[in-house]
């Protein structure tokens, strides 16, 4: 099955700077890459997304890349704001998007913006 | 739309009890997903539906574990008997698949189970 790995498990920047997060996934079949800010208490809540055919995404401050051939893609938040100080989830599918197939997340980021 | 709306919100029982867990999904959705979270295991995938159809079980990790899908608005997820190690936060999720208006799941708040 799918394997997704997330990187760092930790990110601490500050207010005003930008935040990367990096994931790698493990089957060729994926394409369909969402991301999830996770907030204390909440279930995860969809935030950006991408498909195999498009390389980069950009939703004002946030962004994501996805390169095919290395199975990667990752999470750019620029000008960091404190509500952005969440966990944040990659997740891999084989679906279009919520259908046809199980998401398999990463194991998560906890994004900590100092003001 | 209230959203995903899960049952109860927080729930302790004792070794041995049966739990259940309940969901509603967004009106109109056709997939629905159940989730657990612990800190060592991350979000795994436990099972999922789609237009009220079990589709893939295999996450379920024991016998134990049982869901349900009885109608398109209402889910279960059970767990008889219930252990120490099943304590986690379960969530509920939906989607409509196929549409460009909406592919990403939709969570609930989860229930966050303890079992002593």
């Amino acid at each position: 099955g799918e394997n997704v790995e997330q990187h760092p498990s930790t990110l601490s920047v500050q207010e005003g700077d930008s935040a990367v997060i990096k994931c790698t996934y493990s089957d060729s079949a994926s394409n369909y890459f969402p991301w999830y800010k996770q907030e204390l208490g909440k279930g995860p809540q969809l935030i950006i997304d991408i498909r195999s055919n498009v390389g980069e995404k950009k939703d004002q401050r946030i962004a994501v890349t996805l390169n095919k051939t290395a199975k990667h893609f990752s999470l750019h938040i620029t000008e960091t704001q404190p509500e952005d100080s969440a966990v944040y989830f990659c997740a891999a599918s084989m679906g279009s998007g919520g259908g046809a197939d199980g998401l398999t997340f990463g194991k998560g980021t906890h994004l900590i913006i100092q003001p | 739309d209230a959203g995903v709306i899960q049952s109860p919100r927080h729930e302790v029982t004792e070794m041995g009890q049966e739990v259940t867990l309940r969901c509603k999904p967004i009106s109109g959705h056709d997939y629905l997903f159940w989730y657990r979270q612990t800190m060592m295991r991350g979000l795994e995938l436990l099972i999922y539906f789609n237009n009220n159809v079990p589709i893939d079980d295999s996450g379920m990790p024991e016998d134990r574990f049982s869901a349900k899908m009885p109608n398109a608005s209402f889910s279960t997820l059970k767990i008889q008997p219930s252990e120490p190690r099943d304590s986690a936060v379960y969530f509920c999720a939906s989607s409509l698949y196929g549409t460009e208006m909406n592919y990403g799941y939709t969570f609930g708040s989860g229930t966050r189970l303890t079992v002593v």
